[in-house]
Protein backbone atom coordinates (compact mmCIF):
# COMPACT_ATOMS: atom_id res chain seq x y z
CA UNK A 1 0.00 0.00 0.00
CA UNK A 2 0.94 3.34 -1.22
CA UNK A 3 2.22 5.59 2.54
CA UNK A 4 1.31 8.94 2.64
CA UNK A 5 3.69 11.32 5.44
CA UNK A 6 1.62 14.28 6.57
CA UNK A 7 3.67 16.57 8.21
CA UNK A 8 4.13 18.34 10.95
CA UNK A 9 1.58 16.58 13.00
CA UNK A 10 0.11 19.84 14.68
CA UNK A 11 0.82 23.34 14.37
CA UNK A 12 -0.21 27.34 16.12
CA UNK A 13 -1.13 29.68 13.87
CA UNK A 14 -2.70 33.03 14.50
CA UNK A 15 -5.77 34.15 12.25
CA UNK A 16 -4.52 36.07 9.43
CA UNK A 17 -1.15 33.95 8.91
CA UNK A 18 -0.58 32.06 5.70
CA UNK A 19 -0.53 28.09 6.23
CA UNK A 20 1.58 25.03 4.76
CA UNK A 21 0.90 21.67 5.06
CA UNK A 22 3.08 18.62 3.27
CA UNK A 23 2.10 15.22 2.50
CA UNK A 24 4.71 12.89 0.68
CA UNK A 25 3.48 9.74 -0.86
CA UNK A 26 5.91 6.38 -0.87
CA UNK A 27 5.79 6.45 -4.87
CA UNK A 28 4.68 8.64 -7.69
CA UNK A 29 0.82 8.99 -7.52
CA UNK A 30 0.49 11.66 -10.35
CA UNK A 31 -1.66 14.05 -9.10
CA UNK A 32 -4.21 11.74 -7.34
CA UNK A 33 -4.37 14.06 -4.20
CA UNK A 34 -7.22 15.20 -2.43
CA UNK A 35 -7.06 17.19 0.72
CA UNK A 36 -10.08 17.26 3.67
CA UNK A 37 -10.70 19.92 6.83
CA UNK A 38 -12.25 17.69 9.65
CA UNK A 39 -13.62 19.73 12.75
CA UNK A 40 -14.55 18.21 16.19
CA UNK A 41 -17.54 16.00 16.23
CA UNK A 42 -18.28 16.31 12.04
CA UNK A 43 -17.83 14.19 9.25
CA UNK A 44 -14.47 15.66 6.93
CA UNK A 45 -15.26 17.91 3.96
CA UNK A 46 -13.55 17.83 0.64
CA UNK A 47 -11.86 21.03 0.55
CA UNK A 48 -9.28 20.36 -2.90
CA UNK A 49 -8.98 17.02 -5.43
CA UNK A 50 -6.78 16.33 -8.19
CA UNK A 51 -3.90 18.03 -6.18
CA UNK A 52 -4.87 21.06 -7.01
CA UNK A 53 -8.92 21.51 -8.44
CA UNK A 54 -10.88 23.52 -5.54
CA UNK A 55 -14.05 21.72 -4.87
CA UNK A 56 -17.26 23.60 -5.45
CA UNK A 57 -18.13 26.07 -2.60
CA UNK A 58 -14.56 25.97 -0.74
CA UNK A 59 -13.31 29.46 0.02
CA UNK A 60 -10.06 30.53 -2.37
CA UNK A 61 -8.03 31.36 0.23
CA UNK A 62 -7.62 27.43 0.55
CA UNK A 63 -5.28 26.22 -2.47
CA UNK A 64 -3.02 22.85 -3.45
CA UNK A 65 -0.39 22.20 -5.23
CA UNK A 66 2.24 19.53 -6.43
CA UNK A 67 2.73 16.08 -7.94
CA UNK A 68 4.04 13.23 -7.90
CA UNK A 69 5.17 12.33 -4.60
CA UNK A 70 5.17 15.86 -2.92
CA UNK A 71 2.15 17.72 -2.27
CA UNK A 72 0.66 21.13 -0.66
CA UNK A 73 -2.33 22.78 0.93
CA UNK A 74 -1.93 26.60 1.72
CA UNK A 75 -4.42 28.58 3.47
CA UNK A 76 -3.20 32.45 2.59
CA UNK A 77 -4.97 33.83 5.55
CA UNK A 78 -6.30 31.70 7.89
CA UNK A 79 -10.14 32.46 9.44
CA UNK A 80 -11.29 31.25 12.52
CA UNK A 81 -13.26 28.55 11.12
CA UNK A 82 -10.12 27.34 9.55
CA UNK A 83 -8.83 25.97 12.73
CA UNK A 84 -9.49 22.01 12.16
CA UNK A 85 -7.70 18.52 11.67
CA UNK A 86 -6.18 18.38 7.64
CA UNK A 87 -6.19 15.04 6.15
CA UNK A 88 -4.40 14.52 2.68
CA UNK A 89 -5.69 11.47 0.65
CA UNK A 90 -4.48 9.28 -2.07
CA UNK A 91 -6.34 8.00 -4.90
CA UNK A 92 -4.29 6.91 -7.28
CA UNK A 93 -4.96 3.22 -6.70
CA UNK A 94 -6.42 0.68 -3.82
CA UNK A 95 -6.38 0.28 -1.08
CA UNK A 96 -6.79 4.34 -0.77
CA UNK A 97 -5.01 6.21 1.81
CA UNK A 98 -5.02 8.87 3.98
CA UNK A 99 -2.32 10.53 5.81
CA UNK A 100 -1.83 10.96 9.58
CA UNK A 101 -3.64 14.21 9.96
CA UNK A 102 -2.37 17.84 11.02
CA UNK A 103 -4.16 20.06 13.75
CA UNK A 104 -4.26 23.33 13.20
CA UNK A 105 -4.57 25.34 16.45
CA UNK A 106 -4.59 28.47 17.83
CA UNK A 107 -1.34 30.20 19.08
CA UNK B 1 -30.21 17.93 -1.32
CA UNK B 2 -27.79 14.83 -0.91
CA UNK B 3 -28.22 13.07 2.16
CA UNK B 4 -27.00 10.13 3.30
CA UNK B 5 -27.37 8.40 6.82
CA UNK B 6 -25.65 5.48 8.55
CA UNK B 7 -26.99 3.45 10.63
CA UNK B 8 -26.54 -0.07 12.26
CA UNK B 9 -23.93 0.14 14.79
CA UNK B 10 -23.68 -0.82 18.04
CA UNK B 11 -21.29 -3.45 20.42
CA UNK B 12 -20.28 -6.64 19.48
CA UNK B 13 -18.56 -9.59 20.90
CA UNK B 14 -14.96 -10.10 19.17
CA UNK B 15 -15.56 -12.82 16.37
CA UNK B 16 -19.15 -10.98 16.48
CA UNK B 17 -21.22 -9.79 13.40
CA UNK B 18 -22.25 -6.61 12.35
CA UNK B 19 -24.46 -5.49 9.89
CA UNK B 20 -24.20 -1.08 8.67
CA UNK B 21 -26.77 0.38 6.37
CA UNK B 22 -25.94 3.92 4.64
CA UNK B 23 -29.39 5.29 3.25
CA UNK B 24 -29.34 7.50 0.23
CA UNK B 25 -31.22 10.06 -0.76
CA UNK B 26 -31.08 13.62 -2.87
CA UNK B 27 -29.27 11.73 -5.73
CA UNK B 28 -29.60 9.31 -8.27
CA UNK B 29 -27.85 6.77 -6.08
CA UNK B 30 -27.11 3.90 -9.30
CA UNK B 31 -25.22 6.52 -10.79
CA UNK B 32 -22.09 6.98 -8.02
CA UNK B 33 -19.59 4.70 -6.72
CA UNK B 34 -19.51 4.10 -2.98
CA UNK B 35 -17.38 4.10 0.29
CA UNK B 36 -16.93 3.32 3.77
CA UNK B 37 -14.45 5.03 5.91
CA UNK B 38 -13.55 4.76 9.42
CA UNK B 39 -12.54 6.59 12.42
CA UNK B 40 -11.15 5.57 15.87
CA UNK B 41 -12.30 8.51 17.69
CA UNK B 42 -9.54 10.84 18.40
CA UNK B 43 -7.70 9.21 15.58
CA UNK B 44 -6.69 9.33 12.27
CA UNK B 45 -9.49 8.56 8.61
CA UNK B 46 -9.30 4.75 7.63
CA UNK B 47 -10.50 4.06 4.15
CA UNK B 48 -12.04 0.51 4.56
CA UNK B 49 -13.73 -0.07 0.97
CA UNK B 50 -15.36 0.86 -2.49
CA UNK B 51 -18.33 -0.57 -4.22
CA UNK B 52 -19.04 0.26 -7.76
CA UNK B 53 -22.33 1.74 -9.21
CA UNK B 54 -23.80 -2.05 -10.11
CA UNK B 55 -21.78 -3.38 -6.90
CA UNK B 56 -19.68 -5.36 -9.63
CA UNK B 57 -16.62 -4.40 -8.22
CA UNK B 58 -15.28 -3.85 -4.60
CA UNK B 59 -11.80 -2.84 -2.82
CA UNK B 60 -11.16 -3.54 0.35
CA UNK B 61 -8.35 -2.22 3.23
CA UNK B 62 -5.86 -5.45 4.07
CA UNK B 63 -7.04 -5.12 7.36
CA UNK B 64 -10.58 -6.10 7.05
CA UNK B 65 -10.12 -8.13 3.46
CA UNK B 66 -11.96 -11.46 4.17
CA UNK B 67 -13.65 -10.45 6.94
CA UNK B 68 -15.98 -7.62 5.88
CA UNK B 69 -18.40 -7.31 2.28
CA UNK B 70 -19.62 -4.65 0.89
CA UNK B 71 -23.08 -4.40 -0.98
CA UNK B 72 -25.73 -2.72 -2.49
CA UNK B 73 -29.24 -2.21 -3.79
CA UNK B 74 -29.77 -0.03 -6.13
CA UNK B 75 -33.66 -0.52 -5.52
CA UNK B 76 -33.65 0.87 -1.96
CA UNK B 77 -31.05 3.27 -2.18
CA UNK B 78 -28.99 1.43 -0.10
CA UNK B 79 -25.22 0.97 0.93
CA UNK B 80 -24.39 -2.22 3.39
CA UNK B 81 -20.88 -3.28 4.87
CA UNK B 82 -21.08 -6.77 6.41
CA UNK B 83 -18.48 -7.22 9.00
CA UNK B 84 -17.70 -10.28 10.20
CA UNK B 85 -15.23 -12.05 12.37
CA UNK B 86 -14.79 -8.85 14.33
CA UNK B 87 -12.07 -7.37 16.25
CA UNK B 88 -11.22 -4.90 19.04
CA UNK B 89 -9.53 -2.96 16.66
CA UNK B 90 -12.30 -2.72 14.27
CA UNK B 91 -13.85 -0.75 17.09
CA UNK B 92 -14.29 3.01 15.49
CA UNK B 93 -16.96 5.64 14.11
CA UNK B 94 -17.73 3.79 10.27
CA UNK B 95 -18.56 6.70 7.76
CA UNK B 96 -20.66 5.59 4.24
CA UNK B 97 -19.24 8.45 1.81
CA UNK B 98 -20.47 8.90 -1.97
CA UNK B 99 -17.70 9.51 -4.90
CA UNK B 100 -17.80 12.32 -6.15
CA UNK B 101 -19.53 13.74 -9.39
CA UNK B 102 -16.73 13.60 -12.15
CA UNK B 103 -13.74 12.92 -9.71
CA UNK B 104 -13.45 9.38 -7.43
CA UNK B 105 -12.95 11.48 -4.23
CA UNK B 106 -16.04 11.37 -1.85
CA UNK B 107 -17.57 14.53 -1.28
CA UNK B 108 -20.66 13.82 0.16
CA UNK B 109 -20.32 11.62 3.45
CA UNK B 110 -22.71 9.91 6.06
CA UNK B 111 -22.78 10.99 9.81
CA UNK B 112 -21.45 8.05 10.71
CA UNK B 113 -22.43 5.05 13.08
CA UNK B 114 -20.14 4.08 16.14
CA UNK B 115 -18.80 0.12 16.37
CA UNK B 116 -17.75 -0.99 19.27
CA UNK B 117 -16.06 -4.50 19.72
CA UNK B 118 -15.28 -5.57 23.76
CA UNK B 119 -16.26 -8.63 25.52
Amino acid sequence: AIQMTQSPSSLSASVGDRVTITCRASQDIRNDLGWYQQKPGKAPNLLIYAASSLQSGVPSRFSGSGSGTHFTLTITSLQPEDFATYYCLQDYNYPWTFGQGTKVEVK
Amino acid sequence: EVQLVDSGGGVAQPGGSLRLSCAASGFTFDDYSMHWVRQVPGKGLEWVSLISWDGGTTYYADSVKGRFTSSRDNSKNSLYLQMNSLRTEDTALYYCARSGNGFPLFDYWGQGTLVTVSS
